[in-house]
């Protein structure tokens, strides 16, 4: 079965730090989205991506970015980790043309 | 700005009666509406899906679409305490991202 795949599922780091988060889909969906989620702010978008060498910016982009360098792949890099991203990091594929989106499992990600 | 609203709840509703979760959304030209639900601690899993004015059922959830209005429902018949968890509506825009609104916390009472 398809699936979307992140890792790793929880992480402690330092504050300063470079994260990277990963996702591999194996939909073969050109869409991929990265999003946050924290209480009282529901899932906000903070980077996607529409094929191979195209990346957008989100609502709440700033301190992240993102890289496609082939379909299965989206990794999201904090270039360099504050407190106020520790959150839940969801990654999510479509198939485009107002078709849903399919979440992997989340990464738990606590910046001290 | 593209807004998707939902009532945060959270909503308590017993055992075997119906659950309805409400949602209304700004962006009169979205055409594709979802309903996910999230357990405690996990990811947003697909429930629903809804295109076109009308009601589509699926086992015991149907969805409700009224474009003219701009909202959008989601109804579980017999609700069963497994139910219990955060429903998210999502709305697309822009063709391919989607609008989430923060959740509605349904809690079925045994």
């Amino acid at each position: 079965d398809a699936e979307i795949t992140q890792s790793p599922r929880h992480k402690i780091t330092e504050t300063g730090r470079q994260v990277t988060l990963a996702c591999h889909q194996t939909w073969n969906h050109n869409n991929m989205f990265w999003y946050r989620q924290d209480l009282g702010h529901g899932l906000r978008l903070i980077h996607y991506s529409y094929g191979v060498q195209d990346t957008n910016k989100g609502e709440v982009s700033d301190g992240y970015s993102v890289s496609r360098s082939n379909t299965e792949d989206l990794p999201l890099t904090l270039e360099s980790a504050a407190s106020s991203q520790t959150s839940v990091y969801f990654c999510a594929s479509s198939d485009g043309g107002g078709q849903p989106q399919h979440f992997g499992d989340g990464t738990r990600l606590s910046i001290l | 700005q593209k807004e998707v609203e939902q009532n945060s709840g959270p909503l308590s509703v017993p055992e075997g009666a119906i659950a309805s979760l409400n949602c209304t959304y700004s962006d009169r030209v979205s055409q594709s509406f979802f309903w996910y639900r999230q357990y405690s601690g996990k990811s947003p899993e697909l429930i629903m899906s809804i295109y076109s004015n009308g009601d589509k059922e699926d086992g015991r959830f149907t969805a409700q679409l009224n474009k003219a209005s701009q909202y959008v429902s989601l109804l579980i018949r017999d609700s069963q305490p497994s139910d219990s968890a955060t429903y998210l509506c999502a709305v697309n825009w822009a063709a391919q991202k989607l609008v989430f609104g923060q959740g509605t916390r349904l809690t079925i009472n045994p």
